[in-house]
């Protein structure tokens, strides 16, 4: 079993649409939690960085992370063309520098 | 912001030839990493280091080695390519201190074998 699992899409959604991103993990002990977005022949680019349960707001961007059910989130309001990446999440232990990545979920947001 | 540099960008090359995927960070970072992406796939880490003179095999088992003679840079080599090295390699740092920060990333090398 992965560590960490995230529905590699591909989603396609209308220009203004909210978008839900998301990833499992079974490893109890993850604590610190990143979503990266990645362009086309780009290097992924840290977008949301939250540390143990809770919510995180950045202008249309909110991380959430439900620890009871090993789950995240990334939520995407009023989606733009420019959001049109593949995000990954990504996940470590305290203390650890080992980054565990899902696969990566590509969005297509469509004018 | 993250100032991380890659080169080459892109680099086709045939079977057998020594290659080295460059790697320069201008931030002080005392932790450098080497992952490898492939298409659907998750990024595994196949090398890092936590500073000068140190490096260490990340959990994906990888034919290419490493050298940190300066903070700012760490370079893989691979002596001798094949087709199985064909991928998308990128290159991360992250500063020493404190628990709360990430890597950041370059923009990748990639790479195909023939």
């Amino acid at each position: 079993q992965k560590e960490v699992e995230q529905d590699p899409g591909p989603l396609s959604v209308p220009e203004g649409a909210i978008v839900s991103l998301n990833c499992t993990y079974s490893n109890s002990a993850f604590q610190y939690f990143m979503w990266y977005r990645q362009y086309s022949r780009k290097g992924p680019e840290l977008l949301m960085y939250t540390y143990s349960s809770g919510n995180k707001e950045d202008g249309r961007f909110t991380a959430q992370v439900d620890k009871s059910s090993k789950y995240i989130s990334l939520f995407i309001r009023d989606s733009q063309p420019s959001d049109s990446a593949t995000y990954l999440c990504a996940m470590r232990v305290t203390g650890a520098n080992n980054l565990f990545f899902g696969t990566g979920t590509r969005l297509t947001v469509i004018p | 912001e993250a100032d991380i540099y890659q080169t080459p960008r892109y680099l086709v090359i045939g079977t057998g030839k020594k290659i080295t995927l460059e790697c320069s960070q201008t931030m002080g970072h005392d932790k450098m990493y080497w992952y490898q992406q492939d298409p659907g796939m998750e990024l595994h880490l196949i090398h890092y280091s936590y500073g000068v003179n140190s490096t260490e095999k990340g959990d994906l088992s990888s034919e290419s080695t490493v050298s940190r003679i300066r903070t700012e840079h760490f370079p893989l080599t691979l002596e001798s390519a094949r087709p199985s090295h064909t991928s998308q390699y990128l290159c991360a740092s992250k500063s020493h201190g404190g628990e709360h920060n990430e890597q950041f990333f370059g923009p990748g090398t990639r790479l195909t074998v023939l």
